[in-house]
């Protein structure tokens, strides 16, 4: 079993609308989850954290759940500009190496 | 301020030979970590650098070292090149070994023939 899992889509959906992503990891003392964007052949780069409590930042909101190992992004109002590669990202513990565990990664086309 | 730079940013090998990637990390920035991303997959851990110390290793094998330098920088070296290193290789700084926002480089294109 991989340590994170996602749906690898792709996803495509029209401009406008609310599409979700989900991911599972397997290492249930994970403590620090992130959602990283991808563009083509470019570098990830940080989307946002995700917390327990849950958290928005504009059209995206992530969420946690301890209980059953998984987290999730949803956006709303989709944009063109919103397409890319999403990767679910989890570091295993609060040991000493920030080791960062990354997912295959969910590709999102969002179509005019 | 300049991001986290990598040299050089394509370059084709053949199988058998050996590779130096190397990365500058930002200014200030103390931790460097690596990364392969083969296409179709999301990153994988190669190696933590901080104070130009290891303090964390991926599966991969001896074939891979790296090392860091008393400015921070880093390179990665790949020996006995197989055609399955082909990959993306990222490299990461942040400002302490733990605790901190990740910020990656443009990467590394190595494509092994």
């Amino acid at each position: 079993r991989k340590e994170v899992e996602q749906d690898p889509g792709p996803f495509n959906v029209p401009e406008g609308a609310t599409v979700a992503f989900n991911c599972t990891y397997s290492n249930s003392a994970s403590q620090s989850f992130f959602w990283y964007r991808q563009d083509c052949r470019k570098e990830p780069k940080l989307l946002m954290s995700v917390y327990s409590s849950g958290n928005e930042d504009g059209r995206f909101t992530a969420q946690l759940n301890r209980a059953s190992q998984y987290i999730s992004l949803l956006i709303r109002d989709s944009k063109l500009s919103d397409s890319a590669t999403y990767l679910c990202v989890v570091i295993p513990n609060s040991g000493s190496a920030r080791q960062l565990t990354f997912g295959s990664g969910t590709q999102l086309t969002v179509l005019p | 301020d300049a991001g986290v730079t990598q040299s050089p940013t394509h370059l084709i090998k053949t199988r058998g030979q050996q590779v130096t990637l190397r990365c500058s990390p930002i200014s200030g920035h103390k931790s460097v970590s690596w990364y392969q991303q083969v296409l179709g997959q999301g990153p994988q851990f190669i190696f933590q650098y901080y104070e130009k110390e290891e303090r964390g290793r991926g599966n991969f094998p001896d074939r891979f070292s790296a090392r860091q330098f008393p400015n921070y920088s880093s390179e990665l070296n790949v020996n006995a090149l197989l055609l399955g290193d082909s990959a993306l290789y990222l490299c990461a700084s942040s400002l302490y070994q733990s605790g901190n926002t990740i910020y990656f480089g443009e990467g590394s294109w190595l494509t092994v023939v």
